[in-house]
């Protein structure tokens, strides 16, 4: 069955770096594109990223156009979240999940990034 | 933008009775492909969302019949035909025709 296994998460300083990892297995990774949504605590979902099977396009939620980068290896079965220049705003629950059916339809367990001094 | 707006954002309900969740979005939602790429999700406490309803009123694998989806154009709807136990969680609806935007989310709660 589809397993979607995050990892990376943890407590960074604003401006600092972090990237996420989503290890995926269960299903034939290189023809399905890979989300990216967050949910902050005690918050809503919000979409983030979305990279195509095949890598080569990749799209991103305004706030975090420029600092976020979504990347996709085929050959580990591995999706990233590069996160550039953190802020407060964005400490959340990171979720990967797997396209189907035009959305993102099989999810991950979330990893948590917390953004503070 | 478009701007998804659900109601209501509580929701106790009975155990048995129905429940309805709206969905209203700020432009329609019809793709240039004539689908409708309008979603519902559930998220019980503690857990990851799961999909429930994709493109206004196909259920995924698994949801039992008890959830239906209807609607189209700009206004949707989320129906619980008989409220269980295990429904208690958030619903979000989550538009995917023009980019991706989820709901403020409805908690549904047990009376």
């Amino acid at each position: 069955q589809v397993q979607l296994v995050e990892s990376g998460g943890g407590v960074v300083q604003p401006g600092r770096s972090l990237r996420l990892f989503c290890a995926a297995s269960g299903f034939t990774f290189n023809t399905y594109d890979m989300h990216w949504v967050r949910q902050a605590p005690g918050k809503g979902l919000e979409w983030v990223a979305l990279i195509s099977y095949d890598g080569r396009n990749e799209y991103y939620t305004d706030s975090v156009k420029g600092r976020f980068t979504i990347s996709r290896d085929n050959s580990k079965n591995t999706v990233y979240l590069q996160m550039n220049s953190l802020r407060v705003e964005d400490t959340a629950v990171y979720y990967c999940a797997r396209d189907f059916n035009w959305a993102p339809g099989y999810w991950g367990q979330g990893t948590l990034v917390t953004v503070s001094s | 933008d478009v701007v998804i707006t659900q109601s209501p954002l509580s929701l106790p309900v009975t155990i048995g009775q129905p429940a309805s969740i709206s969905c209203r979005s700020s432009q329609s939602l019809v793709y240039s492909d004539g689908n409708t790429y309008l979603n519902w999700f559930q998220q019980r406490p503690g857990q990851s969302p799961r999909r429930l309803i994709y493109k206004v009123s196909n259920r995924d694998s698994g949801v039992p019949d008890r959830f239906s989806g209807s609607g189209s154009g700009t206004d949707f709807t989320l129906k619980i035909s008989r409220v269980e136990a295990e429904d208690v969680g958030v619903y979000y609806c989550m538009q995917g025709t023009l980019w991706y935007a989820f709901g403020q989310g409805t908690k549904l709660e047990i009376k």
